[in-house]
């Protein structure tokens, strides 16, 4: 399968608890997007890698998540001190951008679901 | 803020029939739309896009139109099948095109 695959598709964690998340894109694919979902909504920007360079992360909820891409292949979602406001599905998804053109098409993986008790 | 949205968060259709799922958006300014389908379980697919120069665009039993002047897309699925069922979304970019902004979604059920 050549699809983007993240890791792990489940976890459960205790409030407080450090979590990460990992997204392997489609190899080539330059850039690459973080997005969360939470039940009955549609998915939320959180931030997006050009390569290796993290092109925006004004969107991430707060200092408490971070992120990295650092070979320009396959990237990690970090969330410290975990609260239960963080359940939710964390989606990555890559593109490739040829020539600069731009156009809406993502490629999805399948998401982390993550369960903050 | 700038929004997109859509109508109906359900939509229940016979299977062979045509659906039209409706999305509205705010932004005037906006010129490019995109649908994307999430079936249970998995992270959404990419349908079909449209550019404000037009006001229809095709696909394989997929259509969407675009009407600026009320700020409005529709996207149109013809002679539904069972895997039609899922969520769809409609998205514009915000930010610049890098940086999706989706709709709420609207939950197609197709029923047998």
């Amino acid at each position: 399968d050549t699809g983007v695959s993240q890791d792990p598709r489940h976890k459960i964690t205790k409030r407080g608890q450090n979590v990460t998340f990992r997204c392997d894109p489609i190899s080539e694919h330059n850039r690459l997007y973080w997005y969360r979902q939470t039940l009955g909504q549609g998915p939320e920007f959180l931030t997006y890698f050009q390569n290796e360079a993290q092109l925006e992360k004004s969107r991430l909820l707060s200092d408490r998540f971070s992120a990295e891409r650092p070979k320009g292949s396959f990237s990690t979602l970090e969330i410290q001190r975990t609260e239960q406001g963080d359940s939710a599905m964390y989606l990555c998804a890559s593109s490739l951008t040829p020539g600069g053109a731009n156009t809406g098409e993502l490629f999805f993986g399948e998401g982390s679901r993550l369960t903050v008790l | 803020g700038e929004s997109v949205g859509l109508h109906l968060p359900t939509l229940s259709v016979q299977e062979g029939d045509n659906s039209i799922i409706n999305c509205a958006y705010s932004n005037s300014a906006s010129d490019y739309f995109i649908w994307y389908k999430q079936e249970s379980g998995k992270g959404p697919q990419f349908i079909i896009d449209i550019r404000s120069n037009m006001d229809k665009r095709q696909g394989q039993r997929v259509t969407v139109l675009l009407n600026k002047t009320v700020k409005h897309l529709s996207l149109q699925i013809a002679a539904t099948q069972p895997g039609d069922s899922a969520v769809y979304f409609c998205a514009e970019p915000n930010f610049g095109n890098e940086k999706l902004t989706f709709g709420t979604g609207t939950r197609l059920t197709i029923i047998p």
